[in-house]
């Protein structure tokens, strides 16, 4: 069945440090790849996503580019900051299957002034 | 901005006993779902709801659970008579399409059985 794995956190970083949050998936069909985030006391908010092979999506400095070939969706950020500091969840849907959403488990992430 | 909403935002209950948990969803969205967290662990998909009906549930949705709108603004939980293992943070999330991808998520209610 379809599922993802994403990397064990917490990452803790300093602020302007490079992120990546490593991200596979499991899909018998032909998956949308998304990445949410939730900040403390919040809901989880769409970060990006990407509907098809080699599609990069990028918000707020964030990117993932959907990579068929090794099944993966790294989270990337060139610099983050103090205000980044929340958990991020990879997650995908299935063309064939709407609706249900697979989570990864999440990743904490820290970045220290 | 619109929002999905959650309440409570913490529930304790003692083993046995029934939990409902209730969200507003996004108020033109047509689509509803619940999905749960134990700690540590995946968020899971527990069922979705359309037009009044399930249209699709997990096998962790057992007879213990069952969802309502009851008054078309509120979208219920159920836990009939809750187990330890229930011990969950429970997300709601609604989507206007359901072919839009993007589902739209409540702050979850943290759910503890004691």
């Amino acid at each position: 069945g379809d599922s993802v794995t994403q990397m064990e956190g917490p990452v803790t970083l300093s602020e302007e440090a490079f992120l990546t949050i490593n991200c596979t998936y499991t899909a018998t069909g032909y998956p949308s790849l998304f990445w949410y985030v939730q900040y403390p006391g919040e809901g989880l908010q769409l970060l990006l996503k990407a509907t098809k092979a080699d599609d990069k999506g990028s918000n707020k400095g964030f990117e993932a580019t959907y990579r068929k070939e090794t099944t993966s969706f790294h989270l990337e950020k060139g610099s983050v900051q103090v205000s980044d500091s929340a958990v991020y969840f990879c997650a995908l849907s299935d063309l064939y299957n709407f609706n249900k959403f697979y989570f990864g488990s999440g990743t904490k992430l820290n970045v220290k002034p | 901005e619109p929002e999905v909403t959650q309440t409570p935002s913490h529930q304790v209950t003692q083993m046995g006993q029934e939990v409902i948990l209730r969200c507003v969803p996004i108020s033109n969205h047509l689509y509803f779902y619940w999905y749960r967290q134990i700690l540590g662990q995946k968020v899971e998909f527990l069922v979705s709801f359309y037009n009044n009906e399930i249209s699709e549930k997990s096998e962790i949705f057992d007879d213990q659970f069952s969802v309502e709108r009851p008054d078309g603004s509120n979208f219920t939980l159920k836990i009939r008579s809750t187990k330890l293992e229930d011990s969950a943070m429970y997300f709601c999330a609604s989507s206007a399409e359901i072919s839009s991808y993007e589902q739209y998520f409540g702050p979850g209610t943290r759910l503890t059985v004691t």
